[in-house]
C-alpha cells in the first residue's frame, strides 16, 4: 500500500529565510503533486512533477522529484508571510494519496 | 469555467443519521474523487468515480458509499453516522488523469459535524 510521508509536519520560520519540505513515498510512481491549503479554504494545485529529475518553479517555490530515491522536495526561497499555509504532497499509483501536510508559519 | 461545486457547505447531524453530500465537477471532467480531511488523519482517500463506475476505493467501512451520474455529478452517502465521521469532505475532479500534467481540482468541501 502506498504511503506518503512529509516532514516536517510543522515549520515556523522567519521571513527572508530559506527552507525545504521533504516528501517521501513508498512505491514506484512517476507522478507527484504539490498542493497548498489556506485555513478554511480548499486545496490549490501548485506543481505536477512527472518524471525523474523534474524541477518546477513558481515565484519563491521550487519543487523537484527524484523517483529513484522516491523523494520530492519543495524549496522555499526568501520566505514571505503570504506563503504561510499548509502544503501537501500527493503521489499517484492507481489513486492519489496525500501526505499529512506541512503547516508552514512564516513570522514577520 | 465554473469550478468544482460542493453542497451543502455545512451540515450538522446526530449519531445514527445518514447524510448525502453532492459534488458537481468542472464541465467536461469525468472523474470525481472524494477525500475525508481531519486534523488527526489528514486527507484520506475515500473513492473515485469515472464515467459512472467506481474506479478505486480507500479503506473506509461500507457505511461510506458513493455514486456518479451520467452528467458526472457525484454523491457521497454516509449511513449510521458516528462522532468520528465529523470531518471536511472534499471532492476533486479531473478529466480522468489520462493526460500528462493533469491534476485534481478541489471543491470548497462540506464540513460535516456529527453530534
Amino acid at each position: 500500500e502506498l504511503k506518503v510521508e512529509q516532514n516536517p509536519l510543522f515549520l515556523s520560520m522567519q521571513e527572508g529565510k530559506n527552507y525545504t519540505i521533504y516528501c517521501n513515498y513508498s512505491t514506484t510512481s512517476d507522478r507527484l503533486y504539490w498542493y497548498r491549503q489556506d485555513p478554511g479554504k480548499s486545496l490549490e494545485s501548485l506543481f505536477v512533477l512527472l518524471s525523474n529529475g523534474a524541477v518546477k518553479q513558481e515565484g519563491r517555490l521550487m519543487a523537484s522529484l527524484d523517483t529513484k530515491a522516491r523523494l520530492s522536495t519543495l524549496h522555499i526561497t526568501a520566505a514571505v508571510h503570504d506563503l504561510s499555509a499548509t502544503y501537501f504532497c500527493a503521489v499517484e499509483d492507481d489513486k492519489i494519496i496525500f501526505g499529512k501536510g506541512t503547516r508552514l508559519h512564516i513570522l514577520p | 469555467k465554473a469550478g468544482v461545486t460542493q453542497t451543502p457547505r455545512y451540515l450538522i447531524k446526530t449519531r445514527g443519521q445518514q447524510v448525502t453530500l453532492s459534488c458537481s465537477p468542472i464541465s467536461g471532467h469525468r472523474s470525481v474523487s472524494w477525500y475525508q480531511q481531519t486534523p488527526g488523519q489528514g486527507l484520506q482517500f475515500l473513492f473515485e468515480y469515472f464515467s459512472e463506475t467506481q474506479r478505486n476505493k480507500g479503506n473506509f467501512p461500507g457505511r461510506f458509499s458513493g455514486r456518479q451520474f451520467s452528467n458526472s455529478r457525484s454523491e457521497m452517502n454516509v449511513s449510521t453516522l458516528e462522532l468520528g465521521d465529523s470531518a471536511l469532505y472534499l471532492c476533486a475532479s479531473s478529466s480522468g488523469r489520462t493526460a500528462t500534467n493533469e491534476k485534481l481540482f478541489f471543491g470548497s468541501g462540506t464540513q460535516l459535524s456529527v453530534l
